[in-house]
């Protein structure tokens, strides 16, 4: 139980575009979901906290018009990069609060490139 | 704001030998909890342990343990009879119990497991 998938699993845009990762929950609800972003050999960095039916909360730093998050579901949170640029280019992971609550359940991240 | 302190980049053991990482963690709050993940090359983000702050007992996972000195805000992860499958980065994680659940994450701990 508690898995967590992400889709899709990576991506090569073109700078200006914009592309979307969809976070799911598979076998439970998730009222909050986390994302957070990793560029190689470094730490995780927390980017927005989803809440189902509510505005992401974005972390100081993030740009909220250029990483969309909606959490329209209890399984599903999705973020969009819109007009990527090459310095979007990351990993990005989302992760899920378990039923108790203060274990998170990781998906398997997705890696982006823009070109 | 919470800040989680992994002082060893990378570390070395040999097949079978035991290894401990360290971290600190500096916070004011009472009620979080502390969790060791590890990260093979997949980058999947998985639990090696946990501990919650109010439990004065040190967890304990197989061969995984932990040594939580409250007091001294430390939380360090020993891995005994280590394997090559052990071979991964560490990070060692600290979540608030009350800051809508957020998690602050080390820099990591490359673990290089020699046969």
């Amino acid at each position: 139980g508690a898995v967590v998938s992400q889709h899709p699993s990576w991506v090569i845009c073109k700078s200006g575009t914009s592309v979307k990762i969809e976070c799911r929950s598979l076998d439970f609800q998730a009222t909050t979901m986390f994302w957070y972003r990793q560029f190689p050999k470094q730490s995780l960095m927390l980017m927005a906290t989803s809440n189902e039916g509510s505005k992401a909360t974005y972390e100081q730093g993030v740009e909220k018009d250029k990483f969309l998050i909606n959490h329209a579901s209890l399984t599903l949170s999705t973020l969009t990069v819109t007009s990527a640029h090459p310095e979007d280019s990351s990993f990005y992971i989302c992760s899920a609060d378990g039923r108790e609550g203060f274990e998170q359940y990781f998906g398997p991240g997705t890696r982006l490139t823009v070109t | 704001a919470q800040t989680v302190t992994q002082s060893q980049p990378e570390m070395s053991v040999q097949e079978a030998e035991t290894v401990t990482l360290s971290c600190t963690y500096d916070t004011s709050e009472s009620d979080y909890y502390l969790f060791w993940y590890k990260q093979p090359p997949s980058r999947q983000m998985i639990l090696v342990i946990r501990q919650e702050a109010y439990k004065q007992q040190n967890a304990t996972e197989n061969r995984f343990s932990v040594n939580f000195q409250k007091a001294a805000k430390s939380f360090s992860l020993k891995i005994s009879d280590s394997q090559l499958g052990d071979a991964a980065m560490y990070f060692c994680a600290y979540r608030s119990g009350t800051n809508a659940g957020k998690s602050t994450f080390g820099d990591g701990t490359t673990l290089t497991v020699k046969p």
